[in-house]
C-alpha cells in the first residue's frame, strides 16, 4: 500500500514568506508526527497528533509554526515569516496509534528560506 | 531530558568486516529502542528495535540489545556488505515522541 507521502518536496522561499507543508498519512493511521532534521543533525521532534488533535507540541520551536489536521487524515504545517534557520528537512511520520506503535516516515520536505 | 548519543563518523569498512556502532542513551521513564536507516535518496526505515531491558532487535544481519544497566543500544553485523552503505540514526522513544541521536555515515568499500 502506499507509505506516508509529502509535498512538495522541496520548498524554496524568501525570508519572512510563510510556506505551507502537506503530509499525507497511511490511511488508517491515526497518529501523525512532524519532525525537523537540520544538515548534519538527526530528525528533532515538533509535533504529534492523535486524531484531529494535537497531542503534544512541545517541540514547537517559537509561535511562528503551527499545525493542523482537521479530518484527522492529512496535516498541514504552516510557517510564518521564515528565517533563514528554518531551512532544514521537514519529516512527517504516521502511525496506526500513539505510544510503541512504529512511525513510518515520509520522504521529507526540504524547505530552503533565502 | 531525554538524548542519545552516538560515536562519531563517518565510517568506512570494507566488505564482510564486522560493524559496531556505539549508542548511549539518557531517558526519563522506560523508553523503547530504535535504530533507524536512511539509504542514499531514501527516506527514513526502521531497521530494528527493542522496547524493555534485556531485549535483542535484529534484522537483515543486524542486532542490537537493551541494556539497562549501560543505558546502550549499540548495533553489530559479522559480515558488512556494500549496500549497507547508509546513515544510521539511533534512536529513543517515550510518550510517542522519538528522539534521535545525530547519525553516523557508514560507508562500505568492495
Amino acid at each position: 500500500g502506499a507509505g506516508v507521502s509529502q509535498t512538495p518536496s522541496n520548498k524554496v522561499t524568501e525570508k519572512g514568506k510563510y510556506v505551507e507543508l502537506r503530509c499525507d498519512p497511511i490511511s488508517g493511521h491515526t497518529a501523525l508526527y512532524w519532525y525537523r532534521q537540520s544538515l548534519g543533525q538527526g530528525p528533532e521532534f515538533l509535533i504529534y497528533f492523535q486524531g484531529t488533535g494535537a497531542a503534544d507540541d512541545s517541540g514547537l520551536p517559537n509561535d511562528r509554526f503551527f499545525a493542523v489536521r482537521p479530518e484527522g487524515s492529512v496535516s498541514t504545517l504552516k510557517i510564518q515569516r521564515t528565517e533563514r534557520g528554518d531551512s532544514a528537512v521537514y519529516l512527517c511520520a504516521s502511525s496506526l496509534y500513539g505510544g510503541t506503535y512504529e512511525q513510518y516516515f515520509g520522504p521529507g520536505t526540504r524547505l530552503t528560506v533565502t | 531530558g531525554n538524548s542519545v548519543t552516538q560515536m562519531e563518523g563517518p565510517v568506512t569498512l570494507s566488505e564482510e568486516a564486522f560493524l559496531t556502532i556505539n549508542c548511549t542513551y539518557t531517558a526519563t521513564g522506560y523508553p523503547s529502542l530504535f535504530w533507524y536507516v536512511q539509504y542514499p535518496g531514501e527516506g527514513l526505515q526502521l531497521l530494528l528495535k527493542a522496547t524493555k531491558a534485556d531485549d535483542k532487535g535484529s534484522n537483515k544481519g543486524f542486532e542490537a540489545t537493551y541494556r539497562k544497566e549501560t543505558t546502550s543500544f549499540h548495533l553489530e553485523k559479522g559480515s558488512v556488505q556494500v549496500s549497507d552503505s547508509a546513515v544510521y540514526f539511533c534512536a529513543l522513544l517515550v510518550n510517542s515522541k522519538l528522539t534521535f541521536g545525530k547519525g553516523i555515515t557508514l560507508s562500505v568499500r568492495p
